[in-house]
C-alpha cells in the first residue's frame, strides 16, 4: 500500500538553485497539500489543491510555486532556494477538503539549503 | 489566523506513568484531529472529535473535545515506550474552510 509517495527523501541545495519536490497519491483523493515542518512550529501549510485544476495559497506561500499535474500528482517548486527554506516538507492528501476528513501524509523530503 | 497552542512542548516520563497533553485556541473549531508522528515518518491520524464535550477512547488513549470546541486534551494511561512520538492537534474551522490548522506539537518520550 503506497499511499502518498514523496521524492526525493533528502536533498541539499546551494542558495539560488531551483528544484521541484514531487508527490503522488494512489488513493483517488481529491485534495492535496504541501506543508513545511520546522522545530517548535508544527506543520505550516504552503499551498493546497482542493480539487484537480485548482490551487490556493496557504499560510507561508512566498518563495514557492505548485502544480496540480493531474488528480494523482502535486508538485512543489522552489525557484531560487534560500537558507530560510531549509525544512522538512510533507505532502498530504484527503478524500475531500477539511470537513473531518483525515489527511494522509508522505514520509517527507528533508531539504537543506546552504 | 487561527492558532492552536499545545502544551507542554516537551514531556519525558517513566514507563507506566499517566500523562495529559493539551491543545488550546481562542477560536472555535468544527472538529479537531489528533495525529502522532514518529521520527522519519509523516503524521498518522489517531482520532477525530466533532461534538463539544465528546470523549473518545483508543485503548489507553483518551481524547476529549472541550464544551466550547476551543480546546482538546489527550490523556495516556500507563504510558509505554511505543507511545513515544510527536503529538499534533489540528483544527478544522468548517464554514467551507478547506484547510486544517496544525498545533505546535508535544514531543513525548517514554523512558523504559
Amino acid at each position: 500500500n503506497a499511499g502518498v509517495t514523496q521524492t526525493p527523501k533528502f536533498q541539499v541545495l546551494k542558495t539560488g538553485q531551483s528544484m521541484t519536490l514531487q508527490c503522488a497519491q494512489d488513493m483517488n483523493h481529491n485534495s492535496m497539500y504541501w506543508y513545511r515542518q520546522d522545530p517548535g512550529m508544527g506543520l505550516r501549510l504552503i499551498y493546497y489543491s482542493a480539487s484537480e485544476g485548482t490551487t490556493d495559497k496557504g499560510e507561508v506561500p512566498n518563495g514557492y510555486n505548485v502544480s496540480r499535474l493531474n488528480k494523482r500528482e502535486f508538485s512543489l517548486r522552489l525557484e531560487s532556494a534560500a537558507p530560510s527554506q531549509t525544512s522538512v516538507y510533507f505532502c498530504a492528501s484527503s478524500e475531500i477538503p477539511g470537513s473531518n476528513q483525515p489527511q494522509h501524509f508522505g514520509d517527507g523530503t528533508r531539504l537543506s539549503i546552504l | 489566523t487561527q492558532l492552536l497552542e499545545q502544551s507542554p512542548q516537551f514531556l519525558s516520563i517513566q514507563e507506566g506513568e499517566n500523562l495529559t497533553v493539551y491543545c488550546n485556541s481562542s477560536s472555535v473549531f468544527s472538529s479537531l484531529q489528533w495525529y502522532r508522528q514518529e521520527p522519519g515518518e509523516g503524521p498518522v491520524l489517531l482520532v477525530t472529535v466533532v461534538t463539544g464535550g465528546e470523549v473518545k477512547k483508543l485503548k489507553r488513549l483518551t481524547f476529549q473535545f472541550g464544551d466550547a470546541r476551543k480546546d482538546s486534551s489527550l490523556h495516556i494511561t500507563a504510558a509505554q515506550p511505543g507511545d513515544t512520538g510527536l503529538y499534533l492537534c489540528a483544527g478544522d474551522s468548517g464554514f467551507g474552510n478547506e484547510k486544517l490548522t496544525f498545533g505546535t506539537g508535544t514531543r513525548l518520550t517514554i523512558i523504559p
